[in-house]
């Protein structure tokens, strides 16, 4: 069965460092996503991605994130310089269609220290 | 703007009875609602997605409804099992076809 995958499964890092969380979203898929969770808390919407663009981002999507859909199969999620508060399981998402099922990832832990 | 309520309280259930999650929306009334279910570490793993002109929806012990009257949906699940013990997503597509998510309900079937 097709899956989403993610590396690194557990990153940790210093504050202030750069980190790039990676995606291979399931082939036939056109939307993708990143979602954050922190421990204990609801899963947060960062940002969508479709026909290589943004197409909605939260407010937690500031200038520090970036996503990028380099070679048409991996979808990166790029931290410029991690604070404290960026310690979470973040979360790669796909689906073929505006609606419906959603498939995630196993999720990157991100430990800032 | 729409906000999902999910009952923050873990729902201890008894192995075999019928556990039943609730999920209430404030605002208008999404195409589609959808359950997710997610296990400690895990990424969420769909279930069931019902639309609005919809009353019910199942699979196998699963079932769910959708009333768009009371703004609310219920999830069930039949002759539970600890197996089933999880933290149950309730999410909904808004008008730019993102989803919003409920904080969840764990779910503790005990045997």
């Amino acid at each position: 069965e097709p899956e989403v995958t993610q590396t690194p499964s557990h990153q940790v890092t210093q504050m202030g460092q750069e980190v790039i969380l990676r995606c291979v979203p399931i082939s036939n898929h056109l939307y993708f996503y990143w979602y954050r969770q922190i421990l204990g808390q609801k899963v947060e919407f960062l940002v969508s991605f479709y026909n290589n663009e943004i197409s909605e981002k939260s407010e937690i999507f500031d200038d520090q994130f970036s996503v990028e859909r380099p070679d048409g199969s991996n979808f990166t999620l790029k931290i410029r310089s991690t604070k404290l508060e960026d310690s979470a399981m973040y979360f790669c998402a796909s689906r073929q269609g505006q609606h419906g099922e959603l498939f995630f990832g196993e999720g990157s832990r991100l430990t800032v220290l | 703007s729409q906000k999902i309520e999910q009952n923050s309280e873990a729902l201890n259930i008894q192995e075999g009875k019928t556990a039943t999650l609730t999920c209430n929306y404030t605002n208008y009334s999404p195409a589609y609602l959808q359950w997710y279910r997610q296990d400690p570490g895990r990424g969420p793993v769909f279930l069931l997605l019902i639309r609005e002109n919809e009353k019910e929806k199942r699979k196998e012990r699963l079932k769910v409804t959708f009333d768009t009257t009371l703004k609310q949906s219920l999830f069930h699940i039949t002759a539970s099992q600890p197996a089933d013990s999880a933290t149950y997503l309730c999410a909904l597509d808004d008008s730019n076809y993102q989803l919003i998510w409920g904080a969840g309900t764990k779910l503790i079937i005990k045997p």
